[in-house]
């Protein structure tokens, strides 16, 4: 079982408001990512970083940033909720020399 | 960048039946391809991978899928499906193994 976390797993905020989910890893992955999903909708890659101060987006448009400051840690930062920001958000990680990804549990965000 | 079509957005079957998941994806270059399995309110599991080698990839849970390059699929199978077997199923494709393009996912119902 991977060792990756999400907190929280469910949030329920109103519009404006700056949220940050949490995303950790104890395994020591250099590369980490964000996901976006939404029902009958493929996963989009809206962050994703291959070690310590690297930080790309991905193909999806998003307003919210990331950092990656340790090598187990990798949040994502909404400044300003809005109601489009609904859905799940993955996070995942991979070894350097590996293609597999382990996935955390969720974020499921609701902007109200 | 790449594209991944699951055809079969919902799949029905009957408990001990055989069920095949399809996938197809858009690019001839050399890929690796992967499925996950989804669980209600749960991350992404890796059920199978393959990134070279024999087509035929065995993986988790008694399932296998098939690497047709021709065809540019990737299809998954269990001869004999579970209960337990019922969820979500993504399949997914890496061209360098950094970014990964999901498909919309297949939702497997095993019935009683």
């Amino acid at each position: 079982e991977a060792d990756i976390y999400q907190t929280p797993r469910y949030l329920v905020i109103g519009t404006g408001k700056k949220i940050t989910l949490e995303c950790s890893q104890t395994m020591g992955h250099d590369k980490m990512y964000w996901y976006q999903q939404d029902p009958g909708m493929e996963l989009h890659l809206i962050h994703y970083s291959y070690g310590v101060n690297s930080t790309e987006k991905g193909d999806l448009s998003s307003e919210s940033t990331v950092s990656r400051i340790r090598t187990e840690h990798f949040p994502l930062t909404l400044e300003s909720a809005r109601p489009s920001h609904t859905s799940q958000y993955l996070c995942a990680s991979s070894p350097r020399w590996d293609y597999e990804q382990y996935f955390g549990p969720g974020t499921r965000l609701t902007v109200t | 960048a790449q594209s991944v079509t699951q055809l079969d957005s919902q799949v029905p079957v009957f408990e001990e039946a055989p069920v095949e998941l399809r996938c197809n994806y858009s690019s001839s270059v050399s890929v690796y391809l992967f499925w996950y399995v989804q669980y209600p309110n749960q991350g992404l599991q890796l059920l199978l991978k393959y990134l070279s080698g024999s087509t035929l990839v065995k993986g988790i849970n008694g399932f296998e899928a098939e690497f047709n390059k021709s065809q540019t699929s990737f299809h998954l199978r269990k001869p004999s499906v579970h209960i337990s077997d019922t969820a979500e199923y993504f399949c997914a494709v890496s061209e360098a193994g950094n970014q990964f393009y999901f498909g919309t996912g297949t939702s497997l119902t095993v019935i009683p």
